[in-house]
């Protein structure tokens, strides 16, 4: 079985320029999150699907990043313009969403340097 | 904002050795899980125990859990140098189905 599949693995742009990853979960997994690691840190989530529908982007900063996940598949997650800032692991995980046994499987993360 | 802190933040031992992590969380679970990262990789889960359990094993890993103390601990016995990776607590809070991840603590297992 595919686990969690991100592309790109690594994106290098100049700030103020755009970049967006794609997410692929496991077929089946209802529930899809986006997470942000910064070095040395624990991911902190942007945002989390069920489905098509984000139930929760509290912590998504929305005057630059966006996310989407047509067909309740496959996701992408834009910033637009990056800054220096964003630099980080951008994590994609996905679970079956079971309450109380919610487990996540990770994908290997796209790393973002803005320069 | 991250829900638990582990501790120690890093920690090195020797190939054989017993290696003990701890994380302390803020509010009240539905569970608590494990996750371990190598370098340059996602996180890949090793454990979860629930809020009315104790303590859990899974092959050279244990795990306890205090939700008096809002507390829990890793122990990975007879440790190898393949287990040298940054590990992660995580807590499933009541009524959020997100995890809240803590800052992780850094294991080192010397050859």
């Amino acid at each position: 079985e595919a686990g969690v599949v991100q592309s790109p693995r690594y994106k290098i742009i100049e700030k103020k320029q755009p970049v967006a990853f794609w997410c692929n979960p496991i077929s089946g997994h209802n529930t899809l999150y986006w997470y942000l690691q910064n070095l040395g840190q624990g991911p902190e989530l942007l945002i989390r699907y069920e489905n098509e529908e984000a139930v929760d982007d509290s912590q998504l900063p929305k005057d630059r990043f966006s996310a989407e996940r047509l067909k309740g598949v496959d996701s992408t997650l834009k910033i637009q313009p990056a800054e220096l800032g964003d630099s980080a692991v951008y994590l994609c995980a996905s679970s079956t969403g079971v309450a109380g046994a919610n487990v996540l499987t990770f994908g290997a993360g796209s790393r973002l340097t803005v320069l | 904002s991250q829900q638990g802190e582990e501790d120690p933040q890093a920690l090195s031992i020797q190939e054989g050795e017993n290696a003990t992590m701890n994380c302390s969380y803020k509010t009240s679970i539905n569970n608590l899980q494990w996750y371990r990262q190598n370098s340059g990789r996602g996180l890949v889960h090793l454990i979860l125990i629930r809020s009315n359990e104790r303590e859990k094993h899974s092959g050279r890993l244990r795990v306890t859990l205090d939700t008096s103390k809002k507390s829990s601990s890793l122990l990975i016995t007879a440790s190898r140098a393949a287990d040298t990776a940054s590990y992660f607590c995580a807590t499933d809070l009541y009524g959020a189905n997100n995890l809240f991840f803590g800052t992780g603590t850094r294991l080192t297992v010397i050859p």
